[in-house]
């Protein structure tokens, strides 16, 4: 089975301190992506990479940055947190080919909270 | 701006019903097309997805494609009370390059016992 993993399940951050989250998926996936999930707005694609060392922003990347240094492990950073980035944060992988990316495996959530 | 358009529910259908969800999309070059459940305090995962026009079943989950009407369905025959989650509908657009998903908010189905 597919796993991909996030390195914290909850976080409470204060406002102005940098934030790390950490994703690793197993599948040797292509493609990785950083989502926050807010009630009503619904999933909001962050920043997503395609190959080690690449990224392309999403629809809302303001306020974010994200590194890929290794196919398996790609990071979301929050290089000073305001409150308005309290979210749950969802990673995500598929591979490369075609109508395959959009076959996403989802790790379980990171739901950070900024005071 | 691509849209992905879902009646956001709550949707509520007797036990051993067929739930209806319904989608509509607002890029005309989309190729590919997913639904994905997401249980309460849980992660999305995929359950159907569909590239052609017409229906595909998959046990009791048929998948429903007019490109045409820009209109994708799910149908869940015989609901059974675990298949209360919320239904997202997501769209790739064509073309090679294509990786950004655009989600629906959801339909937030309920079976009632």
């Amino acid at each position: 089975d597919v796993k991909v993993t996030q390195s914290s399940r909850y976080l409470v951050k204060r406002t102005g301190e940098k934030v790390f989250l950490e994703c690793v998926q197993d599948m040797d996936h292509e493609n990785m992506f950083w989502y926050r999930q807010d009630p009503g707005l619904g999933l909001r694609l962050i920043y997503f990479s395609y190959d080690v060392k690449m990224k392309e922003k999403g629809d809302i990347p303001e306020g974010y940055s994200v590194s890929r240094e290794k196919k398996e492990r790609f990071s979301l950073i929050l290089e000073s947190a305001s409150t308005n980035q309290t979210s749950m944060y969802l990673c995500a992988s598929s591979s490369e080919a075609g109508e395959g990316t959009g076959e996403l495996f989802f790790g379980e959530g990171s739901r950070l909270t900024v005071l | 701006q691509k849209e992905v358009e879902q009646n956001s529910g709550p949707l509520s259908v007797p036990e051993g019903a067929i739930a209806s969800l319904n989608c509509t999309y607002s890029d005309r070059g989309s190729q590919s097309f997913f639904w994905y459940r997401q249980y309460s305090g849980k992660s999305p995962e995929l359950i159907m997805f569909i590239y052609s026009n017409g229906d595909k079943e998959d046990g009791r989950f048929t998948a429903q494609l007019n490109k045409a009407s820009q209109y994708v369905s799910l149908l869940i025959r015989d609901s059974q009370p675990s298949d209360s989650a919320t239904y997202l509908c997501a769209v790739l657009p064509s073309g090679a390059g294509s990786y950004q998903l655009t989600f629906g908010k959801g339909t937030k189905l309920s079976v009632i016992p």
